[in-house]
């Protein structure tokens, strides 16, 4: 199993829609959970942290499944700008070591 | 404020040449990190140094590679005899202590 998996995409949605991304991590003992943005050809940039009791940023809501090991994204009423990779990245065990997935295509269509 | 930095943006260079890769962190950034993104592929971890400590270099994929920390600031990333395989985005991280990471625009590396 690989250390964090994600469904690659791409997802192709209309303006306003919600979309949901899951991943999966294979490390127990992963302590921290994020969600990173890489737009094409750009640095991947922190788009969450991910929290046991769940959190929410506007139109952006991040949940976390320990017992499952699983890390859940949902994008509401979805802008022509949320297009772009969603990284889910996993703090596996060391304090410092982050593990990416490999990403999921969005593209919000008009 | 400024943020990371890396040069050059992007560089080609022939099979077996060695290339240096340079990486200005945030300044006051103690944590410095290196990773590799492949065509396809997920960032992958390379080396991570944290103020005077030995670095973590257990995701150097060869001993072909290398990278030095000066005065706890500004890093160089070296490939030497670089290889095909070596052609990716290397991008450079940093970060207070363990807290968020702040990447850098990243080095497009292609080896002809």
């Amino acid at each position: 199993r690989k250390e964090v998996e994600q469904d690659p995409g791409p997802f192709n949605v209309p303006e306003g829609a919600t979309v949901a991304f899951n991943c999966t991590y294979s490390n127990s003992a992963s302590q921290s959970f994020f969600w990173y943005r890489q737009d094409c050809r750009k640095e991947p940039k922190l788009l969450m942290s991910v929290y046991s009791s769940g959190n929410e940023d506007g139109r952006f809501t991040a949940q976390l499944n320990r017992a499952s090991q699983y890390i859940s994204l949902l994008i509401r009423d979805s802008k022509l700008s949320d297009s772009a990779t969603y990284l889910c990245v996993v703090n596996t065990g060391s304090n410092y070591k982050l593990t990416f997935g490999k990403g999921t295509l969005l593209t919000v269509n008009p | 404020g400024a943020g990371v930095s890396q040069s050059p943006s992007n560089k080609v260079t022939e099979k077996g040449k060695d290339v240096e890769l340079r990486c200005d962190p945030i300044s006051g950034h103690t944590a410095l990190y290196w990773y590799r993104q492949s065509l396809g592929q997920g960032l992958e971890f390379l080396i991570y140094f944290q103020g005077n400590s030995a670095p973590d270099k257990s995701g150097l994929p060869s001993d072909r590679f290398s990278a030095e920390r000066t005065g706890g600031s500004v890093s160089t990333l070296t490939i030497q005899r670089t290889q095909q395989e070596d052609s990716a985005v290397y991008l450079c991280a940093s970060s207070l202590s363990t807290d968020t990471q702040y990447f850098g625009p990243g080095t497009r590396l292609t080896v002809l």
